[in-house]
């Protein structure tokens, strides 16, 4: 199957810094990417689809401002965090939907600690 | 609104018996469904969807639009098996978005 890579899998980070979270599809061209968010023992939960060459189109209740997400390629996208606080301290999966595939592919995660 | 409900977050069943994983989901129109697994330390999977009507792994679910659920079942549970197990809608067509269920985490014990 198709692999989709994330960087970097784990970051810590003082309040008030950004972050910026790597998703990558190795193998294939990722027409759409997908991220979630998913808090412990929680389920994945949509924020944002994000198009190749076009603006990404946010869930209801995700600040776009907060969460800038940039796919400027077929291979990348890119999810940053603006500002953060430790309540956006949470996994951060995406995900990657390639024009000669039916189902999406996911990353393998970051994990992002705020302190 | 839609939405996915596993109403089991932990199940546990020996070896070698039937296991059942319940899904039920809200939505008005004709949805899509999915089953996600995910082994430990592994990243999230598809195990299978409705529209394959396939088996993957001995695991089957079938779409029951009247009861509004796609519940998964394996006659003989394996120690393989134990894993995080998310029921997932696809909301829009075209736009390939995907709800998901709260994930049950399914114990096999030998």
């Amino acid at each position: 199957g198709a692999v989709v890579s994330q960087h970097p899998s784990w970051v810590i980070c003082k309040s008030g810094t950004s972050v910026k979270i790597e998703c990558r599809s190795l193998d294939f061209q990722a027409t759409t990417m997908f991220w979630y968010r998913q808090f412990p023992k929680q389920s994945l939960m949509l924020m944002a689809t994000s198009n190749e060459g076009s603006k990404a189109t946010y869930e209801q209740g995700v600040e776009k401002d907060k969460f800038l997400i940039n796919h400027a390629s077929l291979t990348l996208s890119t999810l940053t965090v603006t500002s953060a606080h430790p309540e956006d301290s949470s996994f951060y999966i995406c995900s990657a939907l390639g024009s000669s595939y039916n189902e999406q592919f996911f990353g393998p995660g970051t994990r992002l600690t705020v302190l | 609104a839609q939405r996915v409900t596993q109403p089991e977050k932990l199940l546990s069943v020996f070896k070698g018996a039937p296991v059942e994983l319940k899904c039920n989901y809200s939505y008005s129109g004709s949805p899509e469904l999915f089953w996600y697994v995910q082994y430990s330390r592994q990243r999230l999977q598809l195990l299978l969807r409705h529209i394959s009507r396939e088996s993957i792994k001995g695991f089957t679910a079938d779409l029951n639009k009247g009861e509004t659920s796609f519940h998964l079942k394996k006659p003989f549970a394996q120690e393989e098996d134990s894993a995080m197990y998310y029921c997932a809608l696809m909301a829009e067509f075209g736009a390939q978005k995907l709800v998901f269920g709260q994930g049950t985490r399914l114990t096999i014990n030998p």
